[in-house]
């Protein structure tokens, strides 16, 4: 089947502009994580979805973004104003549950440069 | 700061030999699991081991597990040019909501 998709691949903006960041994930998947990975670093939480509640929103870095779910299945994440220090490869997750022994399924990521 | 660190950061061996990489983490742990990423894109499962799990095995992989000194390897036999990729560790914290924390990554080239 049909693994999480994340679109768009690659998305140049510039600084000061609005971004979305959309993901599909593995249908039936009540689960979803959205990650941030610098050059050569791991990957840095953002936020969870269990259904369309975000029981945690502590990874965001700031109030310039934002993420929402709908109908239990695609994902949005949002970043306003946009800076240089947002250019990052965004990958997106999910798993049947949000239990402690199920395994993520990622998507392919959108390498996002802010010039 | 990072739950899971892996080390070394850079490993370049020959076609055929091991690798062998390593994670340490700080706090109590249900699970962990290792991850693997080619060319800075999504990254994919590799394998799961428990708490009360010391070994496991999948194909040429090895996942050993000491919870006394807070620390897992991952060892790959007989490597291949194919095995080229980043390994990450994720550690599934005791308690609390499960968000899975990974480290910076093994960066593995084997070279043909």
């Amino acid at each position: 089947g049909a693994g999480v998709s994340q679109s768009p691949s690659n998305k140049v903006t510039e600084k000061g502009k609005d971004v979305e960041l959309r993901c599909d994930p593995i249908s039936g998947h009540t689960a979803l994580y959205w990650y941030r990975q610098s050059l050569g670093q791991g990957l840095e939480f953002l936020i969870y979805f269990q259904g369309n509640s975000a029981p945690d929103k502590s990874g965001l870095p700031s109030d310039r973004f934002s993420a929402e779910r709908t109908g239990g299945s695609v994902s949005t994440l949002t970043i306003q104003r946009t800076q240089q220090e947002d250019s990052a490869v965004y990958l997106c997750a999910s798993s049947i549950t949000s239990g402690r022994t199920e395994t993520q399924y990622f998507g392919p990521g959108t390498r996002l440069l802010v010039l | 700061s990072q739950q899971g660190e892996e080390d070394p950061q850079a490993l370049s061996i020959q076609e055929g030999e091991n690798a062998t990489m390593n994670c340490s983490y700080k706090t109590s742990i249900n699970n962990l699991q290792w991850y693997r990423q080619n060319s800075g894109r999504g990254l994919v499962h590799l394998i799961l081991i428990r708490s009360n799990e010391r070994e496991k095995h999948s194909g040429r992989l090895r996942v050993t597990l000491d919870t006394s000194k807070k620390s897992s390897s991952l060892l790959i036999t007989a490597s291949r040019a194919a095995d080229t990729a980043s390994y990450f560790c994720a550690t599934a914290v005791s308690g609390g909501s499960y968000i899975p924390t990974f480290g910076r990554g093994t960066s593995l080239i084997v070279h043909p």
